[in-house]
C-alpha cells in the first residue's frame, strides 16, 4: 500500500513539552515538506528537505526542528519555543524532477 | 513576500449549479496547481497546469492557465454534495520545489 503516512491523526500535549510528528513515505520521492495550516488560512511552509541529510527552513521555521536521516522519513519536532503550536500539520512529498506535491492525511496538534 | 489572491473566499451553492473560482498573482509563475481539501484531510491534487493558455479538464473540473502567466481559474460543472471542501491554488516558486498557496475557496453545496 503506497503513500504518505502521518501519525497520529490527533495529538494532545501540555504547554512546555516538545512533541514529534511522524511522516513516512514509500513513494521513493526525494523531497519532503512540512506545512502548518490554521483555520481559514492557507498552508505555510515550515521546513523542507530535497535530499537525505539536508534540509532548509521555510517561511515559519522558528520553534520547529526536523531531521532527514532516511529517505522515507522526515519527522517534525514542535518545541516549547513555538509560541502558538496548536494547528493542523501536513507533510508532503515530491519526486525529483516533478512539480507536484502530494500530501499526507495530516496531524491535528492541540497544546493546552 | 509573493502572494496569491484567491477568490471568492467562500461559496454556498445549490446542487447542480456550476462554480467558478480564480487565483491571481502580481508575479509570473510557470506552474499552477489546483488542490481540494476535504475537512480534516490533506489536500489532493486535482489539476496541474504547465503552459500559458493551457485548458485542462478532469471530469467535471476544468482549469485554465492564464495567458499572462499571472492567473488561473477552476470551474466545476454540475456540482454535487461531495464537491464540498476547500479548493487551493498553488504555484511553483523557484527551483527548490517550494509551493506558494492561495488562501483557499470554501465551497458548500446544498442538496
Amino acid at each position: 500500500d503506497g503513500g504518505i503516512t502521518q501519525s497520529p491523526k490527533y495529538l494532545f500535549r501540555k504547554e512546555g513539552q516538545n512533541v514529534t510528528l511522524s511522516c513516512e513515505q514509500n513513494l521513493n520521492h526525494d523531497a519532503m515538506y512540512w506545512y502548518r495550516q490554521d483555520p481559514g488560512q492557507g498552508l505555510r511552509l515550515i521546513y523542507y528537505s530535497q535530499i537525505v541529510n539536508d534540509f532548509q527552513k521555510g517561511d515559519i521555521a522558528e520553534g520547529y526542528s526536523v531531521s532527514r536521516e532516511k529517505k522515507e522519513s522526515f519527522p517534525l519536532t514542535v518545541t516549547s519555543a513555538q509560541k502558538n503550536p496548536t494547528a493542523f500539520y501536513l507533510c508532503a512529498t515530491r519526486r525529483s524532477g516533478g512539480d507536484e506535491q502530494y500530501f499526507g492525511p495530516g496531524t491535528r496538534l492541540t497544546v493546552t | 513576500g509573493q502572494q496569491l489572491n484567491q477568490s471568492p473566499q467562500s461559496m454556498f451553492i445549490q446542487e447542480g449549479e456550476d462554480v467558478s473560482m480564480n487565483c491571481t498573482s502580481s508575479s509570473i509563475f510557470n506552474t499552477w496547481l489546483w488542490y481540494k481539501q476535504d475537512p480534516g484531510e490533506g489536500p489532493v491534487l486535482l489539476i496541474a497546469l504547465y503552459k500559458a493558455g493551457e485548458l485542462t479538464s478532469n471530469g467535471r473540473l476544468t482549469a485554465q492557465f492564464g495567458i499572462t502567466r499571472k492567473d488561473s481559474f477552476l470551474n466545476i460543472s454540475a456540482s454535487i454534495p461531495s464537491d464540498v471542501g476547500i479548493y487551493f491554488c498553488a504555484v511553483l516558486s523557484g527551483n527548490t520545489g517550494k509551493l506558494i498557496f492561495g488562501q483557499g475557496t470554501t465551497l458548500q453545496v446544498k442538496p
